[in-house]
């Protein structure tokens, strides 16, 4: 089975602060997601990688990076949190290697910023 | 624009009766994909069912069926036999271009539906 595992489930963070959410995949997946949830928002796209090294933004970037130096591994870095960032962050992995191939969630992390 | 489309935020179900969520989308490429997601309380997204753009039978999983009407632009979920289980938020998302591109999926804003004992 595919995991996707994400450093934390809740996180409390002051404004300001420079926070860092990891994501992990254990399934060698080419491609990585980052998406922010908000209610009647649906998920909105904040950064993407297709392979290592690479990272191409989405529809929602401003405010936050990202990094990719393994494969497995993608992070998602808030400079200086606001609390407009204040959101569910969810990142998930796919592999472009058949039609239906879907994309694999992680559980979320729940940010506070304060 | 809205490329993907849920117009029914919430909805109720009376248990093991059949829904049918609503979705509908927008794009001028020949190859696409659909799926939907559910995500239960507790946060994780749940993939239930795909359907490409150049299938020709509706895709089904179990009590999930997805009523694919290509000249509508409509890709509706139907879950029979409802069961407390299924009440959740559901999302339907759809992949532009060929699937060995990247599959960056754009979200509908997601209805939420509760079955009802």
């Amino acid at each position: 089975d595919v995991k996707v595992t994400q450093s934390s489930r809740y996180l409390v963070k002051r404004t300001g602060e420079k926070v860092f959410l990891e994501c992990v995949q254990d399934m060698d997946h080419e491609n990585m997601f980052w998406y922010r949830q908000d209610p009647g928002l649906g998920l909105r796209l904040i950064y993407f990688s297709y392979d290592v090294k690479m990272k191409e933004k989405g529809d929602i970037p401003e405010g936050y990076s990202v990094s990719r130096e393994k494969k497995e591994r993608f992070s998602l870095i808030l400079e200086s949190a606001s609390t407009n960032q204040t959101s569910m962050y969810l990142c998930a992995s796919s592999t472009s290697k058949a039609p239906a191939s879907t994309q694999y969630f992680g559980p979320g992390t729940r940010l506070l910023v304060l | 624009a809205q490329k993907i489309t849920q117009t029914q935020p919430g909805m109720f179900v009376q248990e093991k009766e059949a829904v049918t969520l609503d979705c509908t989308y927008d794009t001028s490429d020949p190859s696409y994909g659909l799926f939907w997601y559910k995500q239960p309380s507790s946060g994780e997204m749940i993939f239930l069912i795909y359907q490409g753009s150049y299938d020709q039978q509706n895709a089904t999983e179990g009590r999930y069926s997805l009523n694919f009407q290509k000249a509508r632009k409509s890709a509706n979920l139907v879950i029979s036999a409802s069961q407390l289980g299924d009440s959740a938020m559901y999302f339907c998302a759809m992949r532009e271009g060929p699937y060995n591109q990247g599959g960056k999926l754009i979200f509908g804003q997601g209805t939420e539906l509760s079955v009802k004992p």
